[in-house]
This record gives structure tokens, sequence and C-alpha cells, in this order.
């Protein structure tokens, strides 16, 4: 089973700045890592397939990067709107596993 | 447009059982992998299985495989996740997440607003 280690759990950050999630494989997964937001009392939604394509409609500010083990979401000036819960998922291998997830505060 | 809408979630006694069901519409539900994932509170998500787009084969995660069954009915546009023999470890909100593409591979592309489940006495 692949484990994901997603850091950090919470961040507080300052509408303009911008910020990082980390999310590391416990082995190589090639670019079979996806990330999502989810808001409250809103479904997740994805923001970043294999790795580094932006989906379709989510705006540019969002950023995907890495490959095999390591991976970045990176969010360029941050917005009020921004304030969710994000987490990757690997679905190289079965079971198909999360990151534990990052709850990103706007200050 | 694309929507799934999951049903079904409640309180429940350990041990007992329960059939959470999911509504898609806006797409062409028979074409479509789609799976059940749960999150538990303070924890991240957990996939729990997928199954084709046949309903001929379904693929579970480990600490669910031999109590909960997934199931389909592309008549009705509908997926299934019958639980039985539940724990307070189940208690959780269970989502259905449509798989992107045809070959089940690629990861969700839709998710419902979940069901709650408590299991509990």
């Amino acid at each position: 089973e692949t484990t994901l280690a997603q850091s950090p759990a919470f961040m507080s950050a300052t509408p303009g700045d911008t910020v990082t999630i980390s999310c590391k494989a416990s082995q190589d997964i090639d670019d079979d890592l996806n990330w999502y937001q989810q808001k409250p009392g809103e479904a997740a939604i994805p923001i970043i397939q294999e790795a580094s394509t932006l989906v379709p409609g989510i705006s540019p500010r969002f950023s995907g990067s890495g490959y095999g083990t390591d991976f970045t979401l990176t969010i360029y000036d941050l917005e009020s709107d921004d304030a969710a819960y994000y987490f990757c998922l690997q679905h190289d291998n079965l079971p198909w596993t999360f990151g534990q997830g990052t709850k990103v505060e706007i200050k | 447009e694309v929507q799934v809408v999951e049903s079904g979630g409640g309180l429940v006694q350990p041990g007992g059982s329960l059939r959470l069901s999911c509504s898609a519409s806006g797409f062409m539900f028979r074409k479509y992998w789609m799976s059940w994932v749960r999150q538990a509170p303070g924890k991240g998500p957990e996939w729990l299985g997928n199954i084709k787009r046949d309903g001929s084969t379904t693929f579970y995660v480990d600490s669910v495989k031999g109590r909960f069954t997934i199931s389909r009915d592309n008549a009705k546009n509908s997926l299934y996740l019958q639980m039985y023999d539940l724990r307070s470890e189940d208690t959780a909100v269970y989502y259905c997440a449509r798989i992107r593409g045809d070959t089940g591979d690629y990861g969700f592309d839709y998710w419902g607003l979940g069901t709650q489940v408590t299991v509990a006495s």
C-alpha cells in the first residue's frame, strides 16, 4: 500500500501570499497523483490531475509539480476564496490512498 | 450538469447493516467506473472501492473486504454500498464519486456531498 504523507495539516496565510502543500509517497507512483479542494458544505473538486495538469476551469493561480514520490501543490496570490481543505490522492496502485489533508485558513 | 447524490445514511448499532445509495445524473452513468470514499472525523479520506462500468468487477480496500459490497444498477443510474457488521470505526461521511475516463484509472472527477453514517449503541 502506498502511504501519502501530506504536510502541513494546517496553515494560516495572508491574501497575496504564495503557499505550498507537500505530498510525499512511500513508493514511486509516477505522476498518478491528483489534488482536490473541498469547502464546507460543498462537494470536493479536482484542481490538479496527473501531478501537474490544471483541471479546466480552475484558476491558474493553482499549480502542481512533482513526479515519483515528491509532489507539491502551490497556490499563488492567495485569495479569501481559497480557504478550504486540500488533499492529494494517488491512483497509481490499489488501494488508492489519500493524504491526510491540509486546512488552509486565510487571515 | 453532472451530479451524484448520496442517501441512506443514519444511526446504526454495532453489528448492524446499512445500504447507501448514490443517484447519478447529467452523464451517461453506464460509461463510467464509480467509487465509494469515506472520511472519518479528523481523518483524511479513505478509498473504499471501485466498480467497473458494467458492474462485473469490483475492488475493495482490505478494511472493508467481506463486509461491504459495491453494486450498481445502470438502468436506474444508481450506485450502492451495502454494509454489514458495522463497527464504530465505520463512522464517517460516505461519498460517492465518479472516476474520470473509461478505464477506471484516473482518479475522481466528481464527488457528492456525502451521507453521514454513525455506528453507535
